[in-house]
């Protein structure tokens, strides 16, 4: 079954110092994948996508992530992080069966002056 | 891009009464839209899709008697939490669009039971 582990609870980084958030995936073929933020109360946003081709994808708000089959990865990078970042990021992965989307228990993001 | 509004953002009712969230797809038609619920520092559980013009499929786990899902039209579906109890108390929320686009979300229903 498809599986996405996001190892990090929380990170406090601080502003204009870069970011990377680690995700790890499970799954049996070539992976779809996603990264979501979300801010406090609201729904979520897609920062990024990765289907097929170029390994590194740029996504919006200046984030990128960067795949990586041998190592089962999908970490999101930000090279100088703003204050406005903070919030809670999630992986995640489509399940191609029922075209549903699995998410990682979510990594909150801390900024500090 | 596509938009999704979900209607109420927030919602406070008592014990035992039944709350209707609505979710719809604002400029695209969505055969099927999602349900997750999400609780306090947690990440999104799957509840239901949601197909237009048939019943939903629930995720293993979820009471289908007590989240009833319509989706009636193209652009709309809708999430009833019937006989609501303090512990149904949650962030809700809904997605549709083109999966392999990333499925846009709504921006969430927090239901409060008191």
């Amino acid at each position: 079954a498809q599986s996405v582990t996001q190892p990090d609870i929380h990170i406090t980084v601080s502003e204009g110092a870069s970011l990377e958030l680690r995700c790890n995936y499970s799954y049996g073929a070539t992976p779809y994948l996603f990264w979501y933020v979300q801010s406090p109360g609201q729904g979520l946003q897609l920062l990024l996508k990765y289907f097929s081709g170029d390994t590194l994808v740029q996504g919006i708000k200046g984030f990128e992530a960067e795949f990586k089959r041998s190592q089962s990865s999908f970490n999101l990078r930000k090279p100088s992080v703003h204050w406005s970042d903070a919030a809670e990021y999630f992986c995640a992965v489509g399940d191609t069966g029922g075209f549903k989307t699995i998410f990682g228990a979510g990594t909150r993001l801390f900024v500090k002056a | 891009g596509a938009v999704v509004s979900q209607h109420p953002s927030w919602v406070i009712c008592k014990s035992g009464t039944s709350v209707k969230i609505e979710c719809r797809s604002l400029d695209f038609q969505a055969t099927t839209m999602f349900w997750y619920r999400q609780f306090p520092k947690q990440s999104l559980m799957l509840m239901a899709t949601s197909n237009e013009g048939s019943k939903a499929t629930y995720e293993q786990g979820v009471e289908k008697d007590k989240f009833l899902i319509n989706h009636a039209s193209l652009t709309l579906s809708t999430l009833t939490v019937t006989s609501a109890h303090p512990e149904d108390s949650s962030f809700y929320i809904c997605s549709a669009g083109d999966w392999s686009e990333g499925y846009t979300f709504g921006s969430g229903t927090r239901l409060t039971v008191v």
